[in-house]
């Protein structure tokens, strides 16, 4: 059972534009999101955050968004920018003391010049 | 700040060998250590979570006898693949906890090709 879910396993975006990658999830004991995103052959790196007592975050030309009720975050970069072109992993964390991240598979973005 | 190093960044070994991949905490002490495999297109798999003085905690399905973690020290945990084969060639990737932060930081990963 999947508890992360990012359904699209590719985007291809044109340079300039919004790109919008979704996440899904089941566990309701999640409070804690995080995006990260890897190029091959790299470790992943983190990129933005969301309490899941907020449902905006917003970093530069990165936002999360997080719908609690539709159990629903998406990652919002804009402009887009070839070197955004990589994947990008939703995780999720439970608090009381658990650090441990449950990822989804990963979405890859193409940021087309 | 919150650098973890990981290494090697590559191996080759041939089938039966084993190999070890170190992952250190550089600039701050980790009482806890995660070590991720990655199948291609897949998501990244938690393997299991290395406690520093006391014995590794596994996940289902991953042998503990095949995959042995040693973190002996606040800033290194090891994790030796024993008795290579061809299909534990993977990604391996370390993630540390930083302290009073409430985030994570990957090592840079460690690409094990088994011949």
């Amino acid at each position: 059972d999947q508890q992360v879910k990012q359904n699209s396993p590719s985007l291809s975006v044109q340079e300039g534009r919004i790109s919008i990658l979704n996440c899904d999830y089941t566990n309701s004991m999640f409070d804690y999101f995080l995006w990260y995103k890897k190029y091959p052959a790299e470790g992943p790196t983190f990129l933005i955050s969301i309490s899941s007592i907020k449902d905006k975050n917003e970093d530069g030309r990165f936002t999360v968004f997080l719908n609690k009720s539709a159990k629903h975050l998406s990652l919002h970069i804009v402009p887009s920018q070839p070197g955004d072109s990589a994947v990008y992993f939703c995780a999720a964390s439970s608090g009381a003391g658990s650090y441990q991240l449950t990822f989804g598979k990963g979405t890859k973005l193409s940021v087309i010049p | 700040g919150a650098v973890v190093s990981q290494h090697p960044s590559w191996v080759i070994c041939k089938s039966g060998t084993s190999v070890k991949i170190e992952c250190r905490s550089l600039d701050f002490q980790a009482t806890t250590m995660f070590w991720y495999r990655q199948f291609p297109k897949q998501s990244l798999m938690l393997m299991a979570t290395s406690n520093e003085g006391s014995k590794a905690t596994y996940e289902q399905g991953v042998e503990k006898d095949k995959f042995l973690i040693n973190h002996a020290s606040l800033t290194l945990s090891t994790l030796t693949v024993t008795s290579a084969h061809p299909e534990d060639s993977s990604f391996y990737i370390c993630s540390v906890e930083v302290p009073n932060n409430y985030g994570y930081t990957f090592g840079s990963g460690t690409r094990l090709t088994v011949v």
